[in-house]
């Protein structure tokens, strides 16, 4: 069954304290895998595609990470306008269904 | 202007009363769908829709339906509303894209509570 595990369920950072969220996937053939990012109150907001093992990319202070099992969401001197929720998702090959996660709230304190 | 516009934003109804929440795109996209958004059980795939002559139930249809009127435009409705169908529900759009994964656009949901 495709699973997708998002840890942890919350994290509280210091201003400037970079950390890194997970996303633990199971999915027979991945066609990609999504982040967003979800304010309280609004609908999510996409921030990256990964779709093979190895691939990388970046945006202001966020970089994620690809490998056959997870995914990292690595946030580098964080500020507190990054505080958020942050959600993955994977579409499975041959499917347009998107699993999601359940998210991982983050707070970063000023 | 938002590229996926949901309303209501907010309802409240009683149990029975039938509801529809309603959602449009000015993005052009094809693939349209409803999710439901609740604590600690993440986004869940109500219906989703390919084109206008294509619906198709998601993971948790039972107690919806859902209405493609044009290319821009997907409803969905509550016959008969209950209070575990309380939650924030999501109207999405993706481009179809062939061979890549194509990400989500949402709307800024709609928030229902059913008394």
């Amino acid at each position: 069954e495709d699973q997708v595990t998002q840890s942890p369920e919350a994290l509280r950072l210091q201003e400037g304290e970079s950390s890194s969220l997970n996303c633990s996937y199971t999915v027979s053939g991945l066609r990609g895998l999504f982040w967003y990012r979800q304010d309280p109150g609004k609908g999510p907001e996409f921030l990256f595609t990964l779709y093979s093992a190895g691939e990388e990319k970046e945006k202001e202070r966020l970089k994620a990470t690809l490998t056959k099992k997870e995914s990292f969401l690595h946030i580098t001197a964080p500020k507190p306008e990054d505080s958020a929720t942050y959600l993955c998702a994977v579409q499975r090959s041959g499917t347009y269904k998107y699993i999601f996660g359940t998210g991982t709230r983050l707070k970063v304190l000023a | 202007d938002a590229d996926v516009t949901q309303t209501p934003r907010n309802r409240i109804t009683k149990t029975g009363k039938r509801i529809m929440l309603e959602c449009s795109q000015t993005k052009g996209h094809d693939r349209m769908y409803w999710y439901r958004q609740d604590p600690g059980l993440g986004l869940r795939l109500i219906y989703y829709s390919f084109d206008v002559k294509d619906i198709n139930k998601g993971e948790i249809s039972d107690g919806y339906s859902v209405s493609r009127q044009a290319q821009a435009k997907f409803s969905l409705s509550l016959e008969s509303a209950i209070p575990n169908q309380t939650a924030l529900y999501f109207c999405a759009t993706s481009e179809y894209s062939g061979t890549s994964a194509g990400e989500l656009f949402f709307g800024e949901g709609s928030r229902l509570t059913v008394l």
